[in-house]
């Protein structure tokens, strides 16, 4: 069975670092690319940027170039998505999913979301 | 990279059909036969319902259709029921690795 467990929740101060993580099993995590989801409180769903686990290889949106970090290890099968100094305006839920194979471009399996708070 | 256009909302009787639009360009929704919808429930993560603009996953019902032409997909529910009350999201590749997803629509079931 294919799954994307998430790290849990976590709530944070304004500046600090924050590295979250989404973890693959019961499929060859090295060849799927994992995409990166924000959903702000109330509000809709925006892409962040997609890895490919073999090779690291990212695309980041405009949106988000420069504001955060992805990465992965493929020895561990686990995703990763890092902030070096975060602001309120990161608060919210963020979702881990996977791009289905081949020349698939929609996600298939999605984690079930880690949930950061940014608050002084 | 705008996010697609959806209507914030429709809402519809049981057994009744509702469309939601999902507005785009030439360079995403237009351009490419790439097109995904996902279903969220409050509190749940998106779930995959179409792909590829028209395909529907194993186990999604078939009262769940898509379509697309120019740079507007759609996607209807016929026969509503009580348990489609969810937020509706579409999604496009853009080209190049890169995705961008829809302004979401809540789906009311009267």
């Amino acid at each position: 069975e294919v799954q994307l467990v998430q790290s849990g929740a976590e709530v944070k101060k304004p500046g600090e670092s924050l590295k979250i993580s989404c973890k693959g099993s019961g499929y060859s995590f090295s060849n799927y690319w994992i995409g990166w989801v924000r959903q702000t409180p109330g509000k809709g769903l925006e892409w962040m940027g997609i890895i490919y686990p073999d090779d690291s290889d990212t695309t980041y949106s405009p949106s988000f170039q420069g504001q955060v970090t992805m990465s992965a290890d493929k020895s561990i099968s686990t995703a990763y998505l890092q902030w070096s100094s975060l602001k309120a305006s990161d608060t919210a839920m963020y979702y881990c999913a996977r791009r289905s194979s081949g020349h698939d471009y929609f996600f298939d399996y999605w984690g079930q979301g880690t949930l950061v708070t940014v608050s002084s | 990279q705008s996010a697609l256009t959806q209507p914030r909302s429709v809402s519809g009787s049981p057994g009744q059909s509702v469309t939601i639009s999902c507005t785009g360009t030439s360079t995403d929704v237009g351009g490419y036969k790439y097109v995904s919808w996902y279903q969220q429930h409050p509190g749940k993560a998106p779930k995959l319902i179409i792909y590829d603009v028209t395909k529907r996953p194993s186990g999604v019902p078939d009262r769940f259709s898509g379509s697309k032409s120019g740079n507007t997909a759609s996607l209807t529910i016929s026969g509503l029921q009580a348990e489609d009350e969810a937020g509706y999201y579409c999604c496009s590749y853009a080209g190049s690795h890169t995705y961008v997803f829809g302004t979401g629509t809540e789906v009311t079931v009267l």
